[in-house]
């Protein structure tokens, strides 16, 4: 059961342009989402995150949307650069898990490709 | 953030031996965590290293499988027993710091098993 899911494998997007990354749950107990970014061979780096009580979070080029009804975010990067090409994760936390609210349910990811 | 190193970064083992991965981190942190990413999956929770008290596993992984230790709150080990290639994996430690829902993760280690 795929709780958080993020239905594109792959995106490629010319440089200069917005990059658009999407993200669907399915579970309403999570109350608080992130946004990390993996080069190959890294750790995920944290990048942005957004309580449920908000419906935007910007920082710098990146925003990201959180739409409760739809059980929906995204994640916004304007303008994308070279340096953006990565595997994107979003991921979940919430009161969903045995000890507390740290456990976080990631999505499958989402290969970015900025073409100079 | 913290500094998070794993030991080794990268490792190719036998069926049925057995690889400890080292967790340090450059400061005191509350909770550590181990994850698993499988090749094209996403990131998977093993367990919560507890400082000082066993590790609380989730749901499909035991501690005889993978043993960890969290002797102070700046290091953990996990250990991946008795492996098969279904282990094969990069598996990564991570930290909270003072924000109660981000984490920061290790650079992982990359485990084949032939």
């Amino acid at each position: 059961d795929q709780q958080v899911k993020q239905n594109s494998p792959s995106l490629s997007v010319q440089e200069g342009r917005i990059s658009i990354l999407n993200c669907d749950y399915t579970n309403s107990m999570f109350d608080y989402f992130l946004w990390y970014k993996k080069y190959p061979a890294e750790g995920p780096t944290f990048l942005i995150s957004i309580s449920s009580i908000k419906d935007k979070n910007e920082d710098g080029r990146f925003t990201v949307f959180l739409n409760k009804s739809a059980k929906h975010l995204s994640l916004h990067i304007v303008p994308s650069q070279p340096g953006d090409s990565a595997v994107y994760f979003c991921a979940a936390s919430g009161r969903v898990s045995n000890f507390g609210n740290e456990k976080l349910t990631f999505g499958t990811g989402t290969r970015l490709t900025i073409i100079p | 953030s913290a500094v998070i190193s794993q030991k080794p970064s990268r490792d190719i083992c036998q069926r049925g031996t057995s690889l400890t991965i080292q967790c340090q981190v450059d400061s005191q942190v509350t909770m550590m965590f181990w994850y698993r990413q499988q090749p094209g999956q996403s990131l998977t929770l093993i367990a919560t290293a507890n400082q000082g008290s066993e590790a609380t596993y989730e749901s499909g992984f035991v501690i005889d499988k993978f043993p960890i230790s969290r002797p102070n709150l700046t290091f953990s080990t996990l250990t991946v027993s008795n492996m098969s290639p279904e282990d094969s994996s990069i598996y990564l430690c991570s930290v909270i710091l003072d924000r109660a829902y981000e984490q920061y993760f290790g650079p992982g280690t990359r485990l084949t098993v032939t």
